[in-house]
């Protein structure tokens, strides 16, 4: 139980397109999902946070209006990198939040691998 | 504001042997979660174990335990008879129980376990 999945695992795009990045819960519900950016070697920032229904909560020093996260449904979010450049390469995890016995824990997607040419 | 430290950048164990990560965390609240995941080199994050801070016995799962100390604020992952497939990326992590609905992981910088067989 508790799987989530992430599509694309891997994409490579030119520089000043937008690419979609979704993340499904496949056997729960989510009403938050998190979105997070790893560099190699290094922990997981937290880019934003995102409540089925409203508006994400973006971290401090991400741009909302870059990164678009859309969280339509309680078992689908998407984040769109808009304008694509190569300082956008990295690798995107999403992870939802679901119930685990009495502690509500973080599952994690595959993760994308988002290249920038 | 919460911090995790991870001192280990890097541990190595020989194959069915026992190691330990540590994990020490700062935190005026009385309540909490505290998290280890694992990152392999797939780079899907994978729960491994989880511990109410109001719960005095140490959490097991299998060939993981962890000895939580309150007072020293320290987690610490043990990890018995290490196995080939035990070689990752370890991840510590809090979270507050009453952070309202966002409730978002605050992480360590993370261990990178390897295993000699």
């Amino acid at each position: 139980g508790a799987v989530v999945s992430q599509h694309p695992s891997w994409v490579i795009c030119k520089s000043g397109t937008s690419v979609k990045i979704e993340c499904r819960s496949l056997d729960f519900q989510a009403t938050t999902m998190f979105w997070y950016r790893q560099f190699p070697k290094q922990s997981l920032m937290l880019m934003a946070t995102s409540n089925e229904g409203s508006k994400a909560t973006y971290e401090q020093g991400v741009e909302k209006d870059k990164f678009l996260i859309n969280h339509a449904s309680l078992t689908l979010s998407t984040l769109t990198v808009t304008s694509a450049h190569p300082e956008d390469s990295s690798f995107y995890i999403c992870s939802a939040r679901g119930l685990a016995g009495k502690i509500d824990t973080q599952y994690f997607g595959p993760g994308t691998r988002l290249t920038v040419l | 504001a919460q911090t995790v430290t991870q001192s280990q950048p890097e541990m190595s164990v020989q194959e069915a042997e026992t190691v330990t990560l540590s994990c020490t965390y700062d935190t005026s609240e009385s309540d909490y979660y505290l998290f280890w995941y694992k990152q392999p080199p797939s780079r899907q994050m994978i729960l491994v174990i989880r511990q109410e801070a109001y719960k005095q016995q140490n959490a097991t799962e299998n060939r993981f335990s962890v000895n939580f100390q309150k007072a020293a604020k320290s987690f610490s992952l043990k990890i018995s008879d290490s196995q080939l497939g035990d070689a990752a990326m370890y991840f510590c992590a809090y979270r507050d129980i009453n952070a309202g609905n966002n409730r978002k992981l605050i992480w360590g910088l993370g261990t990178s376990l390897a295993v000699n067989p």
